[in-house]
C-alpha cells in the first residue's frame, strides 16, 4: 500500500528556519515533490527529488535518503507569506501518478 | 504560455445528478491527471491521461470516469452523484520527459446538495 506521512501543523516565528518532514512507504519510487498550497489556491511546485541529494532553491530546500524513506523542506529566512500548506507527493511508477501526504500547514507568526 | 484551465470553477449539483468537468492542459502538455481534495482525505489522485489513454487509476467508484481528446484536453464526469462528491477537483498537466513536474490548475469547486 501507499502511505506518506507528514505533521498536520506547525507554527514558527517570522524570520526563522522550519524544517517540515515526510515519511513515505510506497510500492515503487519515481521521485518525491513538494508543493504550496494557500488556501483557496491551486498547489505550486516548490522541488522534486530524485536522487539523494540536497536540491536548495532560493529560501527553500528539500532533501532526500530513498533508503530510510524520508523527505524534509527546508524554509529559511521565513516570510508571513509563507503561511500555507505544504504537500509531499511520491511518483510511484513510470506515469505521473502522485500520491499525497495529508499536508503540513504552517502558520508564520510575527 | 497559459496555464492550466479549468472550467468551471463553481458548480452547484443536486444528489443523483451527473457533471463534467473540463481541463485545458499547458500547450504541448500530453499528460493529464485528475485528483480529488478534500478537507479530510487530502488530495487523492483519480485518475491519468497521456495520448488520449488512460494509463493510471486510482481506488475510486465507477462513478467517476474521464476521457482525453487528440488535443490533450482532458474532462471527468462523475455520475450519480453523492454528498461525498463534494470536494475540489483539481487537474494537472505534465511536460513530457523524466524530471517534470505538475502544473495544477485553479481547480472546480463542486458541492452537492
Amino acid at each position: 500500500g501507499q502511505n506518506i506521512d507528514q505533521p498536520t501543523e506547525m507554527t514558527a516565528t517570522e524570520g526563522a528556519i522550519v524544517q517540515i518532514n515526510c515519511t513515505y512507504q510506497t510500492s515503487g519510487f519515481n521521485g518525491l515533490f513538494w508543493y504550496q498550497q494557500h488556501a483557496g489556491e491551486a498547489p505550486t511546485f516548490l522541488s522534486y527529488n530524485v536522487l539523494d541529494v540536497l536540491e536548495e532553491k532560493g529560501r527553500f530546500s528539500s532533501f532526500l535518503s530513498r533508503s530510510k524513506g524520508y523527505s524534509y523542506l527546508l524554509l529559511k529566512e521565513l516570510q508571513m507569506k509563507d503561511s500555507a500548506s505544504y504537500l509531499c507527493a511520491v511518483r510511484n511508477n513510470a506515469g505521473n501518478m502522485l500520491t499525497f501526504g495529508g499536508g503540513t500547514r504552517l502558520m508564520v507568526k510575527p | 504560455k497559459a496555464g492550466v484551465t479549468q472550467t468551471p470553477r463553481y458548480l452547484i449539483k443536486t444528489r443523483g445528478q451527473q457533471v463534467t468537468l473540463s481541463c485545458s492542459p499547458i500547450s504541448g502538455h500530453r499528460s493529464v491527471s485528475w485528483y480529488q481534495q478534500t478537507p479530510g482525505q487530502g488530495l487523492q489522485f483519480l485518475f491519468e491521461y497521456f495520448s488520449e489513454t488512460q494509463r493510471n487509476k486510482g481506488n475510486f467508484p465507477g462513478r467517476f470516469s474521464g476521457r482525453q481528446f487528440s488535443n490533450s484536453r482532458s474532462e471527468m464526469n462523475v455520475s450519480t452523484l453523492e454528498l461525498g462528491d463534494s470536494a475540489l477537483y483539481l487537474c494537472a498537466s505534465w511536460e513530457q520527459g523524466v524530471n517534470t513536474e505538475a502544473f495544477f490548475g485553479q481547480g472546480t469547486r463542486l458541492t452537492v446538495v
